[in-house]
């Protein structure tokens, strides 16, 4: 049973214009999320995390937004750069659990093209 | 941050054999853990490994196919055992300070079993 989807494998966005990736998640007990970018042949690299008790996470060219009731969450990219090209995970834990485990989307595959 | 770094980056086994794959962290680190990406899926948690203790295992996974150590608190290694096509995935190191804190991951070893 997949608790967190990434729905679209691929997007593709022109250079300087805004990338927008999406995730939702089923468990309402996430209270900690995490986007990473992962390279070909490398592992993820973590790039900005949400926590429950926010709704927005900014951090340069990317900000993080959360919809608790939507149990939804994107990822915005302004302005997008050829070398944010690469696989973006979508990630999500219950901290306030005390659970150590990350649960993953399937990634989304984004391209930008010069 | 933590520098994580995996031996081998890739193998290519044959069924029924054993490969042992090693996770060195540049600092001391209060969770270490391994995941699994087969093809076109999500990270799945294996594990985590516990310092001086018996590893602890997710559902699906059991000790006896993947037996893990972790001696210290930087080094851990995952073995995967009487291997089968099935077992052809990437699979990752990862490791985190604790709290809520993001996890960092190894550049990931790619296992072909034929």
């Amino acid at each position: 049973d997949q608790q967190v989807k990434q729905n679209s494998p691929s997007l593709s966005v022109q250079e300087g214009r805004i990338s927008i990736l999406n995730c939702d998640y089923t468990n309402s007990m996430f209270d900690y999320f995490l986007w990473y970018k992962k390279y070909p042949a490398e592992g993820p690299t973590f790039l900005i995390s949400i926590s429950s008790i926010k709704d927005k996470n900014e951090d340069g060219r990317f900000t993080v937004f959360l919809n608790k009731s939507a149990k939804h969450l994107s990822l915005h990219i302004v302005p997008s750069q050829p070398g944010d090209s690469a696989v973006y995970f979508c990630a999500a834990s219950s901290v306030g659990t005390g659970a150590n485990n990350l649960f993953f989307g399937t990634g989304t595959r984004l391209t930008v093209i010069p | 941050s933590a520098v994580i770094s995996q031996k081998p980056s890739r193998d290519i086994c044959q069924r029924g054999t054993s490969l042992t794959i090693q996770c060195q962290v540049d600092s001391q680190v209060t969770m270490m853990f391994w995941y699994r990406q087969q093809p076109g899926q999500s990270l799945t948690l294996i594990a985590t490994a516990n310092q001086g203790s018996e590893a602890t295992y997710e559902s699906g996974f059991v000790i006896d196919k993947f037996p893990i150590s972790r001696p210290n608190l930087t080094f851990s290694t995952l073995t995967v055992s009487n291997m089968s096509p099935e077992d052809s995935s990437i699979y990752l190191c990862s490791a985190r300070t604790g709290g809520i804190t993001e996890a960092f991951f190894g550049q990931g070893t790619r296992l072909t079993v034929v």
